[in-house]
C-alpha cells in the first residue's frame, strides 16, 4: 500500500514569514499533486509535478518533486492570511489496463497565517 | 462553467439507517470518484466510476456502494450506518485522459454526514 506522510501536521505562522511543508513516501509515484482545501469546501488543485527534480512556481508558492519521485515539498514565501488552509499532497500511481490507479492522499498540513 | 455539485450539503442520520448522496460532475467529465474525509484518516478513496462502470474500488466494506448514470451523475449509498461513518464525503470529477500524469480532479464541496 502506498502511503504519503505529510509534515508538519499543523503550522501557525505570522504574516510575512516563509514556510516549507513536506510530503514523503517510500514509494515511487508517477506524479505528485498539491491541493489546498479551505473550511467547508473541497480540495482545489494547485499544481501537478511529474518529472524527478521538477520545480514549479505559482506566484509565492514553489513546488519541488524529489529526484527519485518519492517526495515533494511546498515552499511559501511571505505567507499571507489568504494562504490559510489544509494543504494536501496526492500521489499518482501507474496506469493499468483499467486506467489510472486512484490518487493516494496524505493527511495534510493545516496552515494558519495570522495577520 | 458549473463546478461539481454535491447534495445534500449536510445530513444527520441515526445508526442503522441508510443514506444516499448525489454528485453532478462538471459538464463533459465522464469520471466520478468518491472520497471519505475524516480528521484521523484524511482522504480515503471509496470508488471511481467511468461511463457507468466501476473502475476502481477502495478498501471499504460492502455497505458502501455507488453507481453512475448515463449522464455521468453519480450516487453513493451507505447502508446500516455506523457511528464511524460520520465524515465529509467528497465527490470529484475528471476528464480521465487515461494517464496518471494528466489526471486532474475537480472536487465538490462535499456532504457532511453525521451519524448519531
Amino acid at each position: 500500500t502506498q502511503l504519503l506522510e505529510q509534515s508538519p501536521q499543523f503550522l501557525s505562522i505570522q504574516e510575512g514569514e516563509n514556510l516549507t511543508v513536506y510530503c514523503n513516501s517510500s514509494s515511487v509515484f508517477s506524479s505528485l499533486q498539491w491541493y489546498r482545501q479551505e473550511p467547508g469546501e473541497g480540495p482545489v488543485l494547485l499544481v501537478t509535478v511529474v518529472t524527478g527534480g521538477e520545480v514549479k512556481k505559482l506566484k509565492r508558492l514553489t513546488f519541488q518533486f524529489g529526484d527519485a519521485r518519492k517526495d515533494s515539498s511546498l515552499h511559501i514565501t511571505a505567507a499571507q492570511p489568504g494562504d490559510t488552509g489544509l494543504y494536501l499532497c496526492a500521489g499518482g500511481g501507474p496506469t493499468t489496463y483499467s486506467g489510472n490507479t486512484p490518487l493516494v492522499f496524505g493527511k495534510g498540513t493545516r496552515l494558519s497565517v495570522i495577520a | 462553467k458549473a463546478g461539481v455539485t454535491q447534495t445534500p450539503r449536510y445530513l444527520i442520520k441515526t445508526r442503522g439507517q441508510q443514506v444516499t448522496l448525489s454528485c453532478s460532475p462538471i459538464s463533459g467529465h465522464r469520471s466520478v470518484s468518491w472520497y471519505q474525509q475524516t480528521p484521523g484518516q484524511g482522504l480515503q478513496f471509496l470508488f471511481e466510476y467511468f461511463s457507468e462502470t466501476q473502475r476502481n474500488k477502495g478498501n471499504f466494506p460492502g455497505r458502501f456502494s455507488g453507481r453512475q448514470f448515463s449522464n455521468s451523475r453519480s450516487e453513493m449509498n451507505v447502508s446500516t450506518l455506523e457511528l464511524g461513518d460520520s465524515a465529509l464525503y467528497l465527490c470529484a470529477s475528471s476528464w480521465r485522459t487515461g494517464t496518471a500524469t494528466n489526471e486532474k480532479l475537480f472536487f465538490g464541496s462535499g456532504t457532511q454526514l453525521s451519524v448519531l
